[in-house]
């Protein structure tokens, strides 16, 4: 089956910028998502990419696809301590059903 | 705004006992699912449902049961919960309709099994 990977642990200084990366294994897996998971809460979607695009922007994220090295990253420019949170990697073949699969996350923790 | 509700953020139950954790979305989605978080392994799907009335089994579906008698609810259940099953279970949403795909999550319920 899907099998996604990312980092556990990243750590930038505030004003940085900072880059979680995923790697996955289908191939076939045509919607990409970046989600935020701040303390004691649900997860949020911050942005997704559909398989057929390179890279995506969006205020400070920009999300960059290789579907060649089946490899997703999320970078955000001027971290700041409220970005702090844990980031999932997810991917989907479809709006149909469970095919969605993720990543562990990466705790991004932002230094003063 | 859409909106997924967990009936309870935070649960603490003995060994034996039978838990229950309710989820309501107000989007008229079809699919609903059950995942349970634990650290360093992310989220796991225990069950889904794609129709009322209807569920399948995701990966990880030992010790838990569900029920969707209406589109707008979907129920976890812990018929005999044990301490391995603390953990912060999340409920999702999706629709058919859309663009995105994406999955709309309720706050998590944090259960405690003594």
């Amino acid at each position: 089956g899907e099998d996604v990977e990312q980092s556990l642990f990243l750590s930038v200084r505030e004003g940085d910028s900072s880059v979680i990366n995923c790697t996955y294994t289908d191939s076939s897996s045509t919607y990409l998502y970046w989600y935020k998971q701040e303390p004691g809460a649900g997860l949020q979607l911050l942005t997704y990419i559909f398989s057929n695009m390179d890279m995506k922007q969006d205020q400070r994220l920009t999300v960059l696809l290789n579907k060649k090295d089946k490899h997703l990253s999320l970078r955000i420019a001027d971290t700041q301590t409220g970005d702090s949170a844990i980031y999932f990697c997810a991917v989907s073949r479809g709006n149909y059903g469970q095919n969605f699969v993720f990543g562990p996350g990466t705790r991004l923790s932002v230094l003063p | 705004d859409v909106k997924v509700t967990q009936s309870s953020r935070y649960l603490v139950k003995r060994t034996g006992e039978k838990v229950f954790l309710e989820c309501v979305q107000d989007m008229d989605h079809e699919n609903m699912f059950w995942y349970r978080q634990d650290p360093g392994l992310g989220l796991r799907l225990i069950y889904f449902s794609y129709d009322v009335k209807m569920k399948e089994k995701g990966d990880i579906p030992e010790g838990y049961s569900v029920s969707r008698e209406k589109k707008e609810r979907f129920s976890l259940i812990l018929e005999s919960a044990s301490t391995n099953q603390t953990s912060m279970y999340l409920c999702a949403s999706r629709g058919y309709q859309g663009d995105t795909g994406e999955l709309f999550f309720g706050e998590g319920s944090r259960l405690t099994v003594l």
